[in-house]
């Protein structure tokens, strides 16, 4: 079936560096990939998506690629801030139903 | 105005007794669906209705049972809890059918002891 797999599992950056997380699908057929931002104790938070006629689309320090061929899709987040740190989950889209990736938790190191 | 609402927030009960969890939006969605997340942060899908009538149904224990009496409102009943249904439910909600972003609940955590 689907499998949606995203690294980094943890991922620790100093304030201000960039920070790259990243996804790979299996089914061709996903057409829409969503990130979702889930700060402690809170809900998941839609920041970002791109559908498949995209390669890339930025919304100020944030930004995702998608890469149809290799079947990857990567989340940026630039100049990084304490508020920034949270459990950030992808998704692929086949037929229309998500598959979460396993998350990555991100800390933001002051 | 919440968007997405879900009550109760915390749900603390024993094993064997049967719950139920409320989930109401207000964005004029047309789906709605129902996600288990465990301790380790997955995020599973369990259910999800659309215009009131089920279109995902994962592999869930059938003590689980969705109810949608009308597009706005998504009830999740669960019977004979066991200690593995500890977990946050979140429900959520997109425009349509989609793929489409979702809005999603605050969470209902559940504690069965």
């Amino acid at each position: 079936g689907e499998n949606v797999e995203q690294h980094p599992s943890t991922l620790s950056v100093q304030e201000g560096d960039s920070a790259v997380i990243k996804c790979t699908y299996s089914d061709s057929a996903s057409n829409y990939f969503p990130w979702y931002k889930q700060e402690l104790g809170k809900r998941p938070q839609l920041i970002i998506d791109i559908r498949s006629n995209v390669g890339e689309k930025k919304d100020q320090r944030i930004a995702v690629t998608l890469n149809k061929t290799a079947k990857h899709f990567s989340l940026h987040i630039t100049e990084t801030q304490p508020e920034d740190s949270a459990v950030y989950f992808c998704a692929a889209t086949p037929l229309a139903k998500y598959i979460f990736g396993t998350g990555t938790r991100l800390k933001v190191l002051a | 105005d919440t968007a997405v609402s879900q009550t109760p927030k915390y749900l603390v009960t024993q094993m064997g007794n049967d719950k139920s969890i409320k989930c109401e939006q207000n964005l004029g969605h047309d789906t709605m669906y129902w996600y288990k997340q465990d301790s380790k942060k997955f995020l599973k899908i369990m259910f999800s209705y659309n215009n009131k009538e089920l279109i995902i149904n994962e592999t869930v224990p059938n003590r689980f049972s969705p109810k949608s009496p009308d597009k706005a409102h998504l009830n999740l009943h669960i019977n004979s809890l066991e200690l593995g249904d500890s977990a946050v439910y979140f429900c959520a909600s997109s425009q349509a059918q989609g793929p489409y972003g979702y809005t999603f609940g605050s969470g209902t955590r559940l504690t069965v002891v």
